[in-house]
């Protein structure tokens, strides 16, 4: 079985240019998260789908960033535009939520985001 | 807001050794902690997962001890291998498992 597929692997993009990302879950999971993991920390969520529902995006900085997940499959993160902090790791995951079955989380491999 | 404080940011063991983590909690709503394991260039992968109605789980090498009283739980690598050099997250939720907290890491090298 596949697992969360991501891409671009590699960004790199100068300040003020707009960037997106893209992720492909594992098939049949319904629940897809965006995280950003800074250098030397753990991953901080920044928006979370149930289906194509953005059920929580309380830590999405919504002045330059944006999500959809069309069709409650594959999803696209973008800034528009990037600033020199944007500089991150962007983990995308999946899982599968309902009642009765446990609730793991499966990353993707992440986009390295260099911001110049 | 910090909510789950992890320690050692790192820590050196011989082949063969315990490699021991702490994790710390504030939030009493928490009542999932999973431990990832994350390699370079890698996303994390789940190592293992505790609920709170169990004071330890066992898989492997790799033990969660869990203290509810106190909030706090950690990871027992047993047996330490140099295939286990990584960058190891604990983690908590609510209930329902699907908003993760992550504490900020123990970069963990294993010396053969």
């Amino acid at each position: 079985e596949a697992g969360v597929v991501q891409s671009p692997r590699y960004k790199i993009i100068e300040k003020k240019q707009p960037v997106a990302f893209w992720c492909n879950p594992i098939s049949g999971h319904n629940t897809l998260y965006w995280y950003r993991q800074n250098l030397g920390q753990g991953p901080e969520l920044l928006i979370r789908y149930e289906n194509e529902e953005a059920v929580d995006d309380s830590q999405l900085p919504k002045d330059r960033f944006s999500a959809e997940r069309l069709k409650g499959v594959d999803s696209t993160l973008k800034i528009q535009p990037a600033e020199l902090g944007d500089s991150a790791v962007y983990l995308c995951a999946s899982s599968l939520y309902g009642t009765g079955v446990t609730y793991e989380q499966y990353f993707g491999p992440g986009t390295r985001l260099t911001v110049t | 807001q910090q909510q789950v404080k992890q320690s050692p940011q790192s820590l050196i063991v011989q082949k063969g050794g315990i490699s021991i983590i702490n994790c710390a909690y504030e939030n009493t709503a928490f009542d999932y902690f999973p431990w990832y394991q994350q390699f370079p260039g890698k996303g994390p992968a789940l190592l293992i997962a505790i609920r709170p109605d169990v004071s330890e789980k066992k898989e492997g090498r790799f033990t969660i001890s869990f203290n509810k009283s106190a909030k706090q739980f950690s990871l027992h690598i047993m047996d330490s291998q140099p295939g286990d050099s990584a960058t190891y997250f604990c983690a908590a939720s609510g209930a329902a498992g699907n908003k993760l907290t992550f504490g900020g890491g123990t970069r963990v090298l294993v010396k053969p």
